[in-house]
């Protein structure tokens, strides 16, 4: 097992495209998270998953984002009609359920021009 | 709202010296707090943990404190090392959910 594998792991995009990250966690571990970090700032969560069951949602997750976990293994998050302000590190982990530590993927990287 | 604020944006210190890395809180419900290691490029690594039924945990040259009454711990590094240099995250959580992160503090240590 490598660990928690994202990927791209940049992605340049102009305003107003879609695009999509994919999370693939550590196997056995029951819970993803997607967080999103900005410049001069710690991570802040987004939304998490228990296996399949997506189980909250921050209120920075917009209506143009939408994430995913299909059998509960990979999980990808997608951002509609991107923004500028979309930029940012897109960091994902996954844990044991009852586990306090994460275990973080290198992250996506979006720029939006 | 920042339920958890680390007010130092940097800070430099002498090799061989401590380092000690500040974190406030302001959600007593928090029951579990974190540090995490970020190099640049990478995706942050866990360091060492404390359960808010204690004030205090070691491993090797980290040790973590915690002041329930004041809402506030720190992280000591001793001694410090060029490999140390990182930014470093405190972060906090309730009942095994969510980590709510602080802003991060960027150590530098001087040979």
């Amino acid at each position: 097992d490598t660990g928690v594998s994202q990927d791209p792991r940049h992605k340049i995009t102009k305003r107003g495209q879609n695009v999509t990250f994919r999370c693939d966690p550590i196997s056995e571990h029951n819970r993803l998270y997607w967080y999103r970090q900005t410049l001069g700032q710690g991570p802040e969560f987004l939304t998490y998953f228990q296996n399949e069951a997506q189980l909250e949602k921050s209120r920075l997750l917009s209506d143009r984002f939408s994430a995913e976990r299909p059998k509960g293994s990979f999980s990808t998050l997608e951002i509609q009609r991107t923004e500028q302000g979309d930029s940012a590190m897109y960091l994902c982990a996954s844990s044991p359920v009852s586990n306090y530590g994460y275990t973080f993927g290198s992250g996506t990287r979006l720029t939006v021009v | 709202d920042q339920q958890v604020k680390q007010n130092s944006p940097s800070l430099s210190v002498q090799e061989g010296r401590i380092s000690i890395l500040n974190c406030d809180y302001t959600n007593s419900m928090f029951d579990y707090f974190l540090w995490y290691k970020k190099y640049p490029a990478e995706g942050p690594t866990f360091l060492i943990s404390i359960s808010s039924i204690k004030d205090k945990n070691e491993d090797g040259r980290f040790t973590v404190f915690l002041n329930k009454s004041a809402k506030h711990l720190s992280l000591h590094i001793v001694p410090s090392q060029p490999g140390d240099s990182a930014v470093y995250f405190c972060a906090a959580s309730q009942g095994a959910q969510k980590l709510v992160f602080g802003q991060g503090t960027r150590l530098t240590i001087n040979p």
